[in-house]
């Protein structure tokens, strides 16, 4: 069964920094590309992260990069997130998510989500 | 604000047939497929249709998806209570180099 269970999240300050993991099991983790959304209280969803399968291609949204970094160990069936430089803007459940592809024409979808962790930034 | 656009809520009665539209542009529905997400309350999302109009297994056929240009749509007939749910649509975007959601559809069965 495929699982992926998110850790680290909390209550951090303005400006803080703070580095969420997320645990993989029941697939073969190397093999998949992974993502990080987020979801702040009561909106949509909102991609933030990519990562290839090997880790040395990554892709970040706007709104976070040169804030967040994305990074895996494949050794250790992990998929981290590390979050610098914290806004209240950035408070949301954040989920990491596996990436499949369609055998009709290989475009992408989320197949597997976390349960989520909850990040809030307030003073 | 969402790059794709969706109406915030929908409603219907069990065993009736409900749309939920997908609004985009050329770089994303236009170009991509689209996929749609189901997430109940409190509850992590789950992929629900991909690649326009695939189900997974273990989703039933009373859920059916389309396109059309920069548009796209959800179908559930035979609407039972436990479709009750916020329902996401979702793209890649060319142009931003972005993956893309809507805002969310929550569905109400009256």
């Amino acid at each position: 069964e495929v699982q992926l269970v998110e850790s680290g999240g909390g209550l951090v300050q303005p400006g803080g920094s703070l580095r969420l993991s997320c645990a993989a099991s029941g697939f073969t983790f190397s093999t998949y590309e992974m993502h990080w959304v987020r979801q702040a209280p009561g909106k949509g969803l909102e991609w933030l992260s990519y990562i290839s399968s090997s880790g040395k291609s990554v892709n970040d949204a706007d709104s976070v990069k040169g804030r967040f970094t994305i990074s895996r160990d494949n050794a250790k069936n992990s998929l981290f997130l590390q979050m610098n430089s914290l806004r209240a803007e950035d408070t949301a459940v954040y989920y990491c998510t596996r990436e499949s592809r369609s055998a009709i024409d290989g475009s992408g979808y989320f197949d597997y989500w976390g349960q989520g962790t909850l990040v809030t930034v307030s003073s | 604000q969402s790059v794709l656009t969706q109406p915030p809520s929908a409603s219907g009665t069990p065993g009736q047939r409900v749309t939920i539209s997908c609004s985009g542009s050329t770089s994303n529905i236009g170009r991509n497929t689209v996929n749609w997400y189901l997430q109940v309350p409190g509850t992590a999302p789950k992929i629900l249709i991909y690649n326009i109009n695939q189900r997974p297994s273990g989703v039933p056929d009373r859920f059916s998806a389309s396109k059309s240009g920069t548009s796209a749509s959800l179908a559930i007939s035979g609407l039972q209570s436990e479709d009750e749910a916020v329902y996401h649509c979702g793209a890649w975007d060319e142009s931003l180099n972005d993956w893309v959601f809507g805002g969310g559809t929550m569905l109400t069965v009256l």
